[in-house]
């Protein structure tokens, strides 16, 4: 079983370019949520989505928007790239979004801007 | 929301138990016990999590304090494979999974 795949695994962008972080997950899971990881830190939710067809703001939300394309797939996209958004990505995904489901997490995007 | 407090690394020698504790004194009654754990260059995976009964899986084992204000992951059996960042996180049960708030965990070294 694959679990959550995400791709690229590695990027380099230029400042103000545009990019797409795609996430695929093969659970059947209704809920997903995307996270980034700076250096010596701890992850912070950007974007999730309870359910296919809903999505709502984390903690950092700014300078990325998201689309849930169907129940499988959860994309974040970064329209604008700055220096400042250079970090690793991770999606993750759980049966459903109550307190007590564990999330499942893929292997992250390495992703530089400069 | 309730914090928790982790000591910053711990280290432990192969095929010896290794308890790594975490403090949550502000904790609700309503808050779940959640570990991850990071391996080098890889995302978060579930360890394990529970409510106020000490828990047990494949992986490892969760005990929880009588008053819930602390509580200690104890693997068993450390192996290499076990190094990675521990994260003991606290999830309210009348809330949405979203409020998983993942601190900077405990850095668990394995020695051979």
């Amino acid at each position: 079983n694959a679990g959550v795949t995400q791709t690229p695994k590695f990027q380099v962008l230029k400042t103000g370019q545009s990019m797409t972080l795609q996430c695929a997950q093969d659970m059947n899971h209704n809920s997903m949520y995307w996270y980034r990881q700076d250096p010596g830190m701890g992850l912070r939710l950007i974007y999730y989505s309870a359910s296919e067809g809903t999505t709502d703001k984390g903690e950092v939300p700014n300078g990325y928007n998201v689309s849930r394309l169907n129940k499988r797939e959860f994309s974040l996209r970064l329209e604008s790239a700055a220096p400042s958004q250079t970090s690793v990505y991770f999606c993750a995904s759980s049966e459903v979004d109550w307190s007590n489901q564990p999330q499942h997490f893929g292997d992250g995007t390495r992703l530089s801007i400069l | 929301d309730a914090k928790t407090t982790q000591p910053n690394s711990m280290e432990s020698n192969e095929e010896e138990p290794v308890h790594l504790p975490c403090n949550h004194s502000t904790i609700s009654g309503t808050d779940y016990i959640h570990w991850y754990r990071q391996l080098p260059s890889q995302g978060p995976e579930y360890v394990i999590h529970g409510l106020t009964s000490n828990v047990n899986n494949r992986m490892a084992s969760l005990a929880i304090a009588e008053d819930r204000k602390s509580s200690t992951l104890i693997l068993h059996r450390a192996t290499l494979r076990d190094a990675a960042v521990y994260y003991c996180i606290l999830n309210d049960s009348g809330g949405s999974n979203y409020k998983l708030t993942f601190g900077k965990g405990t850095l668990l070294t394995v020695n051979p």
